[in-house]
């Protein structure tokens, strides 16, 4: 069974940093593609980056360019978005989605939610 | 703002049919694969639609996807009170270099 697990979220003040984590299981991690999409509350979706399997493509949405930071460790079965420079606007639930080659997202974790104020 | 167009509500009664339309450009829904998501109330999104018209295992067929142009569009027939849920259409754009959603479309069931 195919699963997604994101670590904590949590509290941030503006200009902070955090680390977000997923774990993945159930499924050859090396062979797809992982991605980030996140929803501030009582809005949309919103795509974050993505990371092809060997990490070496990497894309992100405008408006985390420079502040965010997808990767993966492939032996750990793990993807990760280092966010740097937070603002209260990405305030929002993230959710880590596999990513089949045809570019839909089959399988979402639970989500965490990420929360800037001060 | 999205470059994915969705009406923002749709409505019909228990067992009747709703159609979601979205609506794009050539740099997306014109040159690359849809699909289509389903978010029930507090919960995480779920594929429904992929490569515009296929269903993943486990979803009725009363769901489906069509695409024309660059525009494309999802079906629920015989409506039940469990589809009142945000649905979103999403895909790749080619001129962004990212992946896009739809701004949303909630289904209720009157």
């Amino acid at each position: 069974e195919v699963q997604l697990v994101e670590s904590e979220g949590g509290l941030v003040q503006p200009g902070g940093s955090l680390r977000l984590s997923c774990a993945a299981s159930g499924f050859i991690f090396s062979t797809y593609w992982m991605t980030w999409v996140r929803q501030a509350p009582g809005k949309g979706l919103e795509w974050v980056a993505n990371i092809k399997q060997d990490g070496s493509e990497k894309y992100y949405v405008d408006s985390v360019k420079g502040r965010f930071t997808i990767s993966r460790d492939n032996a750990k079965n793990s993807l990760y978005l280092q966010m740097n420079s937070l603002r209260a606007e990405d305030t929002a639930v993230y959710y880590c989605a596999r990513t089949p080659p045809a570019g839909h997202h089959d399988y979402w974790g639970q989500g965490t939610l990420v929360t800037v104020s001060s | 703002q999205s470059v994915l167009t969705q009406p923002p509500s749709v409505s019909a009664a228990p067992g009747q049919k709703v159609t979601i339309s979205c609506s794009g450009s050539s740099s997306n829904i014109g040159s690359t694969f849809v699909s289509w998501y389903q978010q029930l109330p507090g919960t995480a999104p779920k594929l429904l639609i992929y490569e515009h018209n296929k269903r993943p295992s486990g979803i009725p067929d009363r769901f489906s996807g069509s695409k024309s142009g660059t525009s494309a569009t999802l079906g629920i027939t015989g409506l039940q009170t469990g589809d009142e849920a945000d649905y979103y259409c999403g895909t790749w754009d080619n001129s962004l270099r990212t992946y896009v959603f739809g701004t949303g479309t909630k289904v209720s069931v009157l």
